[in-house]
């Protein structure tokens, strides 16, 4: 099955800095890749897509990076904001195409 | 536009007893998923649903039931609730067609203790 792992549970950055947050997937067969975004209390909230034809995808302050060759995601926050606080989550979609895979997800604290 | 509305908030069970965690959408959506939240975790999937009267098992689906009967409407069923069912709870929903799958749109949560 698919295996989702992120590099750092946890990521601190300071009020204005980039953040980037890791995501490693283990189903070279997955080519649909999702971000989402988890407040606190609250459900979570698509961010960006990116799919296995593409390498790179800019959003308003957000960039996805896809590496499929080492099977990894990354998300650049630019210019991160105390909003932006939350739990991130990579989701990969499965081998059937219907459905996503959760992975632990990152907590990103923004520091004032 | 409401989106996907999740009732009740929140619900403290006794063990052995049962209650139906509701979740509607109104976006016309096909696909209906249903997946818990352990804390520090990530979803995982218990229950979906792929149209009026279609329900699948997903990765955790032992202790629950679902039914679709109405697209807008995916109702979750916990018959005899554990301990191990506290969780946050969250419905999710997609339009799916093709071969494409354009991400979810989840609900608020609904957290529930079981004591």
């Amino acid at each position: 099955g698919e295996n989702v792992g992120l590099h750092l549970p946890t990521l601190s950055v300071q009020e204005g800095d980039n953040s980037i947050i890791n995501c490693a997937y283990s189903n070279s067969a997955s080519d649909y890749f999702i971000w989402y975004k988890q407040e606190s209390g609250k459900g979570p909230q698509f961010i960006i897509d990116i799919r296995s034809n593409m390498d790179k995808r800019q959003g308003q302050r957000v960039t996805v990076l896809l590496n499929k060759t080492v099977k990894h995601l990354s998300l650049q926050i630019a210019a991160t904001q105390p909003g932006d606080s939350a739990v991130y989550f990579c989701a990969p979609q499965d081998n059937y195409g219907q459905n996503f895979v959760f992975g632990p997800g990152t907590r990103l604290s923004v520091l004032p | 536009n409401a989106g996907v509305t999740q009732t009740p908030k929140f619900r403290i069970l006794k063990i052995g007893q049962s209650m139906t965690l509701q979740c509607t959408q109104d976006m016309n959506h096909n696909y209906m998923y249903w997946y818990r939240q352990d804390p520090g975790m990530g979803l995982k999937l218990i229950y979906y649903s792929v149209g009026a009267g279609i329900t699948d098992k997903g990765e955790v689906p032992n202790g629950y039931n679902v039914s679709r009967s109405t697209t807008e409407d995916f109702p979750l069923r916990l018959e005899l609730a554990a301990p191990s069912q506290t969780s946050v709870y969250f419905c999710a929903s997609t339009h799916f067609w093709g071969q494409a799958n354009y991400g979810y749109t989840f609900g608020s949560g609904t957290r529930l203790t079981v004591v």
